[in-house]
């Protein structure tokens, strides 16, 4: 299995919903990254779990909160979000983010969040 | 000056030109360069992957890193209306400082 997988696709949420993003890899990944992507823009850095611990956060708004149960799941929880926060949210891994040669990251498809 | 840069498109080709996608840097720390490939409202797919200065080659695409320029480089031959999509530049130091590129969009006319 060499993907990473995100649900739901698309989210649809007001703005005082709580909601819940989700993302798997069987890959045997160590490092789990979230990233937020607007429209004609790169990949923007939110989170990364090494080893299943947070170690980067990259300054993001406290209503999006990540949570890393087991090495091969990724959540992001969403509380009060803005419509400004509409974007595609991306999930990665890369293989062991101790070991520099292998820190290529894989991407999952997306889930396009539009907060109303 | 941006930690990346790269020539901002968008890139209108016909079906069988060659291709060139060129991104700049400034940290010199930087050591693995990666392209990504990106189809619209799906998430970035890598395509090469690179270590230090070089050519490396796949298929028809070509990655080159030239670390004395700070200048990397994907070139893409025979290209096919299947290549359209925005090309992302990565490149990182040691596994800390994973950076992109701002993206070039490329359209491959048939």
């Amino acid at each position: 299995d060499t993907e990473v997988t995100q649900t739901p696709k698309h989210l649809v949420m007001g703005m005082t919903n709580k909601k819940s993003l989700k993302c798997e890899q069987h890959m045997g990944h160590r490092a789990m990254y979230w990233y937020k992507q607007k429209a004609k823009k790169p990949p923007e850095l939110m989170f990364v779990y090494s080893y299943e611990k947070l170690s980067i956060n990259e300054s993001v708004p406290s209503r999006f909160s990540p949570e890393c149960p087991n090495s091969s799941l990724l959540n992001l929880h969403l509380h009060a979000l803005q419509p400004e926060d509409s974007a595609l949210y991306l999930c990665a891994s890369s293989q062991d983010p101790t070991r520099s040669r292998y820190n290529e990251q894989f991407f999952g498809p997306g889930t396009r969040l539009t907060v109303l | 000056q941006k930690e990346v840069e790269q020539d901002p498109g968008p890139l209108s080709v016909p079906e069988g030109a060659i291709v060139s996608l060129n991104c700049t840097y400034s940290n010199s720390a930087f050591q693995y360069f990666m392209w990504y490939r990106q189809y619209s409202r799906k998430g970035p797919e890598l395509l090469m992957y690179t270590y230090s200065s070089g050519n490396k080659e796949d298929g028809r695409f070509t990655a080159q890193v030239d670390k004395s320029s700070k200048y990397i480089s994907l070139f893409i031959r025979d290209s096919q209306p299947s290549d359209s999509a925005t090309y992302l530049c990565a490149m990182s130091n040691y596994g800390q400082n994973f950076v992109f590129g701002p993206g070039t969009r490329l359209s491959v006319l048939p």
